[in-house]
């Protein structure tokens, strides 16, 4: 069965640093997405950025950008430049053909100025 | 577009009642998942529609139920409330070849 670790279950930054979130996996499978959800206190879970496990680019959106080791089953997100509207647990997730999302439990992230 | 709606938000329910959460997806996404979220288990997959028809289930009892229709909008059922069951009840769409889910703002069910 699939699992996702995330080891930190919080994190503080100040604002305008640059802030890691790990995230490890567990799979058989060779073709799989993985995910970071970020979910504020106002509780909507928003996608933040999303790798498909056969492209060997990281994936980058703006000030986010992830780390992905395949073989290591290793999968972080990077948050540069932090603001404060980046408060907010982050969840990694994985899915592959015929599963549904399978999250970690989460890293709380407080962005303080 | 529209995002994905949930009603209600708020849901207080006495302990062997029945409730009703109803989703609506992202105009022309066809898939709906369900999940629910506590602080103790995360984000637990609960059931997964597509075109009326379920397409994968959770590992939860039977008192959960779901059902969708022709316009892809869906319903969760849970009956014989437990006090286990509070927690906040999300939905997701995607278009039905994405794996990309797009959540809604989730019901949050206090059962007393």
């Amino acid at each position: 069965a699939q699992t996702v670790t995330q080891s930190q279950p919080e994190m503080s930054v100040q604002e305008a640093e640059t802030v890691t979130l790990s995230c490890t996996y567990d799979t058989s499978e060779s073709n799989y997405y993985l995910f970071w959800y970020k979910q504020p206190p106002s509780r909507q879970m928003i996608l933040v950025i999303r790798q498909e496990a056969y492209k060997q680019q990281n994936a980058t959106e703006n000030r986010f950008s992830v780390n992905f080791q395949k073989a290591a089953k290793s999968f972080s997100l990077k948050i540069s430049d932090s603001q404060l509207g980046d408060t907010a647990m982050y969840f990694c997730a994985f899915i592959s053909a015929g599963t549904a999302l399978i999250f970690g439990k989460g890293t709380t992230l407080s962005v303080s100025s | 577009k529209a995002g994905v709606t949930q009603t209600p938000r708020y849901l207080i329910k006495t302990r062997g009642q029945q409730v009703t959460l109803s989703c609506s997806p992202i105009s022309g996404h066809r898939s709906v998942s369900w999940y629910q979220q506590t602080p103790g288990q995360g984000l637990q997959f609960l059931f997964e529609y597509f075109s009326e028809t379920q397409r994968n289930k959770g590992n939860f009892p039977g008192r959960f139920s779901g059902r969708q229709f022709s316009n892809s909008r869906s319903e969760m059922n849970v009956s014989t409330l437990e006090l286990g069951d509070s927690a906040l009840y999300l939905c997701a769409s995607s278009l039905h070849n994405s794996y990309e889910q797009y959540f809604g703002p989730g019901t949050r069910l206090t059962v007393t």
